[in-house]
């Protein structure tokens, strides 16, 4: 079983601090690594996609990737009430049937950030 | 450009009856999946499609039939609901390579009494 674990919170960090969320996977073959954010009764949405070790920064997103670690991790800055939602961490692994690849979630770490 | 559509937003159904969710992508992706999202268990893939023309299971298929119908298309079928079956489905599109991501649609909230 190819698992992604993530801390299922709450996180809760007041606005403008930094929020830092971290997901570990078992799947060494593993080449991307997604994160995911889930608002309540919606639909997950990308927010940021990593493939290489070291930091990869969009905006206010910061992802990271240690593949000797086989740890994942999203840092939001400046953080706004409105990130206040279920992160997904989604990694890529090949499918049982090697058919080809899909994406294999974490439970989802919910963060609150509060005013 | 839609995206990743499904339908219908919301059903109710008893035990034993059927229904189908109808999922369509203007993408142009070759793959795409169908997913259940329960709490505490987060999403689980029930089939895959990698391909116009094949289907695969994926972690939770027991109970579920699914249909690619055309490249655009990809629908799943309860054919006798239970209530375990109580969840969000979610379909996706994307391509079955490394580092393709997937798209999703808005879901399907299903009840099962």
């Amino acid at each position: 079983q190819k698992e992604v674990e993530q801390n299922s919170g709450p996180l809760s960090v007041p606005e403008g601090a930094i929020a830092s969320l971290n997901c570990t996977y078992s799947d060494r073959g593993s080449q991307s690594f997604f994160w995911y954010r889930q608002y309540s009764g919606k639909s997950p949405e990308l927010i940021m996609s990593i493939y290489s070790n070291g930091d990869k920064e969009d905006g206010r997103f910061t992802a990271q990737l240690n593949k000797a670690s086989q740890y994942v991790s999203l840092l939001i800055r400046d953080s706004q009430p409105s990130d206040s939602a279920t992160y997904l961490c989604a990694v890529k692994s090949l499918l049982y049937s090697n058919s080809g690849y899909a994406l294999n979630f974490g439970k989802g770490t919910s963060l609150l950030v509060t005013p | 450009n839609a995206g990743v559509t499904q339908t219908p937003k919301f059903q109710v159904l008893k035990t034993g009856q059927s229904m189908t969710l109808q999922c369509a992508q203007d993408m142009n992706h070759n793959s795409m999946y169908w997913y259940r999202q329960d709490p505490g268990m987060g999403l689980r893939l029930i089939y895959y499609s990698a391909s116009e023309g094949t289907t695969d299971k994926g972690e939770v298929p027991n109970g579920y039939n699914v249909s690619r119908l055309n490249k655009r298309e990809f629908s799943l079928r309860l054919e006798s609901a239970a209530p375990s079956q109580t969840s969000v489905y979610f379909c996706a599109s994307g391509e079955v390579t490394p580092t393709d991501t997937q798209y999703f649609g808005p879901g399907t909230r299903l009840t099962v009494l």
